[in-house]
């Protein structure tokens, strides 16, 4: 049982590039959601899903897109890198008979 | 949206208990109390979750008054491994319309 799989684990940018950060559960999971955490920081909330079809806005949702067209993958989508989007991100999931939310590893990424 | 508040760091030593309290005056009646550890490098793991009262499972106990403004996680005769970041969040869980926003969070080192 794999967990939440997150893809790439590093990655460098440059300004202005795009890039689809990958989020993959195997638990039948019906919440996903995006998290970046800046050093020394918590976490902040991207966008969140509670099914197949289904996205809204979190804290930051500004510079990223998401969609959920399978209950198992919500790929979060740079649209054009910014230095502030230099961040680790974390892509999480849960449903009603699971305590609490299942982490990824994260994913670490540099906008140069 | 309940906001929390959280010491910023507490120390203490190996074999003690340590007690992190987390405020939540604007508790809305449908909230529930989870509390979330995280080490470096690493998303964070789910530790325990409760409504009132008290809760305890194998690592921690959760205690939470009968107002519900405030809660306290109890760590028993802590270890070198305790030392992580601890957040108290309060939301509904797997809610449609639940975000699950994490604060900063408790700097927790532990000494030999």
């Amino acid at each position: 049982n794999a967990g939440v799989t997150q893809t790439p684990k590093f990655q460098v940018l440059k300004t202005g590039q795009s890039m689809t950060l990958q989020c993959a559960q195997d638990m039948n999971h019906e919440y996903m959601s995006w998290y970046r955490q800046d050093p020394g920081m918590g976490l902040r909330l991207i966008h969140y899903s509670v099914g197949a079809g289904i996205t809204d806005q979190g804290e930051v949702p500004n510079g990223y897109n998401v969609s959920r067209s399978t209950t198992e993958d919500f790929p979060l989508r740079l649209l054009s890198a910014a230095p502030s989007q230099t961040s680790v991100y974390f892509c999480a999931s849960s449903s009603e008979t699971a305590y609490g939310y299942t982490f990824g590893s994260g994913t670490r990424l540099t906008v140069v | 949206l309940a906001k929390t508040t959280q010491p910023i760091s507490m120390d203490s030593y190996e074999g003690q208990e340590v007690n992190i309290t987390c405020s939540h005056n604007n508790i809305a009646t449908n909230d529930y109390i989870t509390w979330y550890q995280q080490f470096p490098s690493q998303g964070p793991r789910f530790i325990i979750q409760g409504y009132k009262t008290k809760v305890t499972n194998e690592v921690a106990s959760l205690f939470i008054p009968a107002d519900r403004k405030s809660s306290t996680l109890s760590l028993p005769r802590v270890s070198l491994s305790d030392t992580a970041v601890y957040y108290c969040l309060v939301g509904v869980p797997y809610s449609s319309a639940s975000k699950i926003i994490f604060g900063s969070g408790t700097r927790l080192s532990i000494r030999p």
